[in-house]
């Protein structure tokens, strides 16, 4: 079984300011991540993935995550964050080689970004 | 291209009462699921469908609710009798193949808002 963690129920920031969103997971199998987020009233978006390769990846609108074996850990990061980045980001896994889809995300974190 | 629809977006219901949601994936997906979203919770899978048949409704509450895929298109899921902790988003999500959104090619729609009272 996998499960997700994101301890950061809510980020406050302000414009241009930059943020991190925590993520840790534990998985007794090889995984891929991700981070979706979600805008107000709508589904959810990818932001980003790792499958393989480089630990850090680059996704829309600006943000990266770092993928940290040792550390279980994908946080999202931003440099410079916008007002328009204000939703709920969910971290999700799933397990490499699966036959059917098993996503399972995190409790998500709301980020609010104000003047 | 369209996205995944949704209908209806939002549904207010007595407990004990009856409602479906409808959705209709992206054309040419093969798998589709349902997800609860519990207000401060993250989506949580209830079934997926490989074409017209189910490939894992292991934490679907098969007492009150249901879920077809008839021609392998269109999904309705059904809640009855509705309880007060069924009140959440239902999110339908498609994908072209279970290993494709296992990769993250899974597109999600808006989502139904259920409130029972």
């Amino acid at each position: 079984a996998q499960s997700v963690t994101q301890l950061d129920s809510q980020v406050p920031v302000f414009e241009e300011a930059p943020v991190e969103l925590r993520c840790n997971y534990s998985s007794s199998v090889s995984v891929y991540l991700f981070w979706y987020v979600q805008y107000p009233n709508q589904g959810l978006q990818l932001l980003l993935k790792y499958l393989s390769g480089s630990t850090l990846v680059k996704g829309i609108n600006g943000f990266e995550a770092e993928f940290n074996k040792s550390q279980t850990s994908f946080h999202l990061r931003k440099p410079s964050v916008h007002i328009s980045d204000t939703a709920e980001y969910f971290c999700a896994v799933s397990d490499k080689g699966g036959t059917a889809s098993k996503l399972t995300f995190g409790t998500g974190t709301r980020l609010q970004v104000t003047l | 291209e369209a996205g995944v629809a949704q209908s209806p977006r939002y549904k207010i219901i007595e407990k004990r009462q009856s409602v479906a949601f409808w959705c209709n994936p992206i054309s040419g997906h093969a798998t589709l699921y349902w997800y609860q979203q519990i207000l401060g919770q993250g989506p949580k899978l209830l079934i997926q469908f490989q074409n017209n048949g189910v490939v894992d409704d292991s934490q679907l509450p098969k007492d009150r609710f249901s879920a077809e895929r008839l021609k392998g298109v269109d999904s309705t899921l059904k809640i009855q009798p509705a309880k007060l902790e069924d009140s959440a988003v239902y999110l339908c999500a498609s994908s072209f193949s279970a290993s494709r959104a296992n990769t993250g090619e899974l597109f999600f729609g808006e989502g139904s808002r259920l409130t029972v009272l």
